[in-house]
Formats: structure tokens, C-alpha cells, sequence
């Protein structure tokens, strides 16, 4: 039961380069949310995915887009990372939207 | 605006010291309070929900207890297994939304 799968773990990227982190569920939750970790401050919320076919904004959502390609799947992209967006990216699924989160391991990206 | 604040920001315990972890929130209307723990370079795993003042739930040498403003994470006889930081985060309805606001943790240290 793998549970939130995150890939890749790690990633360098030079400012203006884009990317996509995947994430994937195996849980058959209805909600999908993407987070970002930085030193001192708690999890903000980028982008979430109340059900399969919607998308939303969080509190953070500049500078990213997101797609639901599926129940499963919950994607972000960022088109043209700047240092700011160095931080830890998690990925957490919900079966409702209501109660825990189930987190994935994260991703350690890197703007330089 | 809603915050989430816990403290102490740090705390290091000899194993089998308990102590206890506080969390106090102004939300406009609390759905619920979560307690996770995150272990270095892990995301967070989910431990406790607490819906209503007065409830308690406990798992191995930890208890959760909820009060209108604030909600305490007790740690009984820990072991250096405890060592983590502990986030709690609150969930409160925003328009169409469950919004969930997530404190910046305690970061545990258990001595053997």
C-alpha cells in the first residue's frame, strides 16, 4: 500500500527553467492538495483539487498551475522557477475533504 | 486572521520526562484539529483528530486533548522514537472550501 507517491525527491533547477512534480494516490480519495514547507513558516497550500475535473487556488498560488489528470493524479507545474520557489513540495490526498491529510514524502526543489 | 500558533518552538526531554506540546488557534468556526508528526525529510503522517471542546484521544504514550482555545498534545514516558517535529493545523469552512491552516511545529528531542 503505497499510499501518496511523490516523484522525483530531489531537483535543481536554473531560474527560468519549468517543471512538473507528479503525484499519485492510491487511496481512491476525492481530494488532492499541494503544499509547499519552508523554514519557519507552516504548510501553505498552493493549488487543490476538490474532486476529479476541479482545480483551485490556495492561499500561495503565484508562479504555479496544477492539473487533475485523473482521481489518481494531481500534478504541478511550475513554467519559469525562481529561487522563491526553492522550498518542499508535498503532495496529500483527502477521501472527502473533511478530516486527516495523507502526505506524500516530498520534493526538495532547488532554484538557482 | 486565523492563526495557528505552538509552542514551544523546541523541546528536549530525557526519555521517560513527559511534558506536553501546545497548540492555540483563532479560527472563525473549527471543523476540526489535527495533530501529525513529521520525521526529517518525510512528509507528515497524520495522528489525531479532535472535533469538539473536551474530547481526548490517545495513541501509545500520546494523548490529544481540545479546549475552545487550544488543544494540548501530551507526551507520557517518552522514548527517543518520539524524537520528531509535532504540527497541528485547523480546519474551518472558507466559501466552498474546508481551509486547513497548519502551525509551524515543535520540534521534539528525546534523550535516551
Amino acid at each position: 500500500n503505497a499510499g501518496v507517491t511523490q516523484t522525483p525527491k530531489f531537483q535543481v533547477l536554473k531560474t527560468g527553467q519549468s517543471m512538473t512534480l507528479q503525484c499519485a494516490q492510491d487511496m481512491n480519495h476525492n481530494s488532492m492538495y499541494w503544499y509547499r514547507q519552508d523554514p519557519g513558516m507552516g504548510l501553505r497550500l498552493i493549488y487543490y483539487s476538490a474532486s476529479e475535473g476541479t482545480t483551485d487556488k490556495g492561499e500561495v498560488p503565484n508562479g504555479y498551475n496544477v492539473s487533475r489528470l485523473n482521481k489518481r493524479e494531481f500534478s504541478l507545474r511550475l513554467e519559469s522557477a525562481a529561487p522563491s520557489q526553492t522550498s518542499v513540495y508535498f503532495c496529500a490526498s483527502s477521501e472527502t475533504g473533511f478530516g486527516g491529510y495523507t502526505f506524500g514524502s516530498g520534493t526538495r526543489l532547488t532554484v538557482v | 486572521e486565523d492563526q495557528v500558533t505552538q509552542s514551544p518552538e523546541a523541546l528536549r526531554l530525557q526519555e521517560g520526562e513527559s511534558s506536553s506540546l501546545n497548540c492555540s488557534y483563532t479560527v472563525s468556526g473549527l471543523r476540526g484539529l489535527f495533530w501529525y508528526r513529521q520525521d526529517p525529510g518525510k512528509g507528515p503522517e497524520f495522528l489525531f483528530t479532535l472535533y469538539s471542546a473536551g474530547e481526548e484521544k490517545e495513541k501509545e504514550r500520546l494523548k490529544a486533548t481540545l479546549t475552545k482555545k487550544e488543544s494540548f498534545l501530551h507526551i507520557t514516558a517518552p522514548k527517543p522514537e518520539d524524537s520528531a517535529t509535532y504540527l497541528c493545523a485547523v480546519q474551518e469552512p472558507s466559501g466552498g472550501y474546508q481551509k486547513v491552516t497548519f502551525g509551524t511545529g515543535t520540534k521534539l528531542q528525546v534523550i535516551p
